[in-house]
């Protein structure tokens, strides 16, 4: 059975530093991995996701995550962060059954 | 706007009492599927319609919780006999057909049971 580990709850980091957020994942199949964004109040809104192909997958906001098959891994990273990106952020696999399991979440803090 | 939507947004109730919270998602997706998120947890799968039949239900969905898309566009999900444990954000998210497609979020409904 497929799950998700995401291994910190909270991720504190100053404006325009860089930030990764880990995300491992159990599966004996191919999966689709995604990662979601949570606002205050909000929505999970889909930020990447990888299907297959190229490895590495970028959103449109900086963001990128690199599926790594030996490690079991899919961690967000981004360069430069902004205070905006301040956010609830879970990772998610989808295995043969299209019935995602989500990890419990990181809390990204940008202080200014 | 032709995004998911929830309603009620907020629902607060007394232990005991029965609610319905229903979803209307993105009128050409033929998938559904409800969530239960509880703080500082990600959504859990609590079901799953493709059109109208209702194809896959999680343990978590005890005999109190009921769902329904009747027609193959809105969904109802209802809780009997609400217990505080009910408590949590439920959440709907459609999805077209293929492969690939993503699912859509709506903004969910936060129940409170007293």
């Amino acid at each position: 059975a497929q799950s998700v580990t995401q291994l910190d709850s909270q991720v504190p980091v100053f404006e325009e530093a860089p930030v990764e957020l880990r995300c491992n994942y159990s599966s004996s199949v191919s999966v689709y991995l995604f990662w979601y964004v949570q606002y205050p109040n909000q929505g999970l809104q889909l930020l990447l996701k990888y299907l297959s192909g190229s490895t590495l997958v970028e959103s449109i906001n900086g963001f990128e995550a690199e599926f790594n098959k030996s490690q079991t891994s899919f961690h967000l990273r981004k360069p430069s962060v902004h205070i905006s990106d301040t956010a609830e952020y879970f990772c998610a696999v989808i295995e043969g059954s299209y019935i995602p399991t989500f990890g419990r979440g990181t809390s990204l803090i940008v202080h200014p | 706007d032709t995004g998911v939507s929830q309603n009620p947004r907020h629902k607060i109730t007394k232990r005991g009492q029965n609610v319905t919270f229903r979803c209307d998602p993105i009128s050409e997706h033929n998938r559904l599927y409800w969530y239960r998120q509880t703080l500082g947890q990600g959504p859990e799968f609590l079901t799953y319609f493709q059109n109208e039949a209702q194809l896959e239900k999680s343990r978590l969905l005890s005999d109190r919780f009921s769902a329904e898309r009747p027609k193959g566009s809105f969904s109802t999900l209802e809780i009997q006999r609400t217990e505080q444990g009910d408590s949590a954000m439920y959440l709907c998210a459609s999805r077209g057909r293929g492969v690939n497609n993503e699912q859509f979020f709506g903004p969910g409904t936060r129940l409170t049971v007293l």
